[in-house]
């Protein structure tokens, strides 16, 4: 199984609402990512969590807020957000250290109005 | 700075019209290089792992090459299914946060015609 379950696949959200989020994998991975995709870009990597601990930030703004509440689940909350947020969320999982082979979800789509 | 660069950026092609898509990449210490076929609105469906030069792996239709500058998907006979962007990824150690990461290339869409 190499199933990386996101929900919810899809989300409107006002500029000054709250919402989160959720990833889901149960392959024993230790290693989980955040990725955002703008139409006809590749994945633009956000976080990354290895072993529960934040390993990456790269300088996302802190209108997202990441965490993982165990191995299997990880979440990431919105607010404040801007219209040109909006994007396809991903979720990826693998094994951790030296093994990056990632599995994606089939991601969220945000729009924010 | 690690790059990926991906080639041709679009490609349309006949059903049955073999071809292959360019990847070429400069990073410091690579680990591993990643094909993804990615559908439209859906996350990347992972392909295939290359982790050193002369290393070829086959899945039906398609056969992912590495050198130690570039690698290559060639795709046999493809048919209408086929088509989708076809996103190459690089892993590398990121030194300052101690850990492995995913640098993508910005992808070739292939368009297969019945």
């Amino acid at each position: 199984d190499t199933e990386v379950t996101q929900t919810p696949k899809h989300l409107v959200m006002g500029m000054t609402n709250k919402k989160s989020l959720k990833c889901e994998q149960h392959m024993g991975h230790r290693a989980m990512y955040w990725y955002k995709q703008k139409a006809k870009k590749p994945p633009e990597l956000m976080f990354v969590y290895s072993y529960e601990k934040l390993s990456i930030n790269e300088s996302v703004p802190s209108r997202f807020s990441p965490e993982c509440p165990n191995s299997s689940l990880l979440n990431l909350h919105l607010h404040a957000l801007q219209p040109e947020d909006s994007a396809l969320y991903l979720c990826a999982s693998s094994q951790g250290g030296e093994n990056t082979e990632a599995f994606f979800g089939q991601g969220t789509r945000l729009t924010v109005v | 700075e690690d790059q990926v660069t991906q080639s041709p950026e679009a490609l349309r092609l006949q059903e049955g019209e073999s071809s292959s898509l360019n990847c070429s990449y400069t990073v410091s210490g690579l680990r591993g290089l990643f094909w993804y076929r990615q559908d439209p609105g859906k996350g990347p469906e992972f392909l295939f792992t290359l982790y050193s030069a002369g290393e070829e792996k086959e899945k039906e239709r398609l056969k992912a090459t590495l050198t130690k500058k570039e690698s290559f998907l060639h795709i046999t006979a493809p048919k209408p299914e086929d088509s989708a962007t076809y996103l190459c990824a690089v892993q590398a150690l990121n030194s300052g946060a101690g850990s492995y990461q995913l640098t993508f290339g910005k992808g070739t869409k292939l368009s297969v015609i019945p």
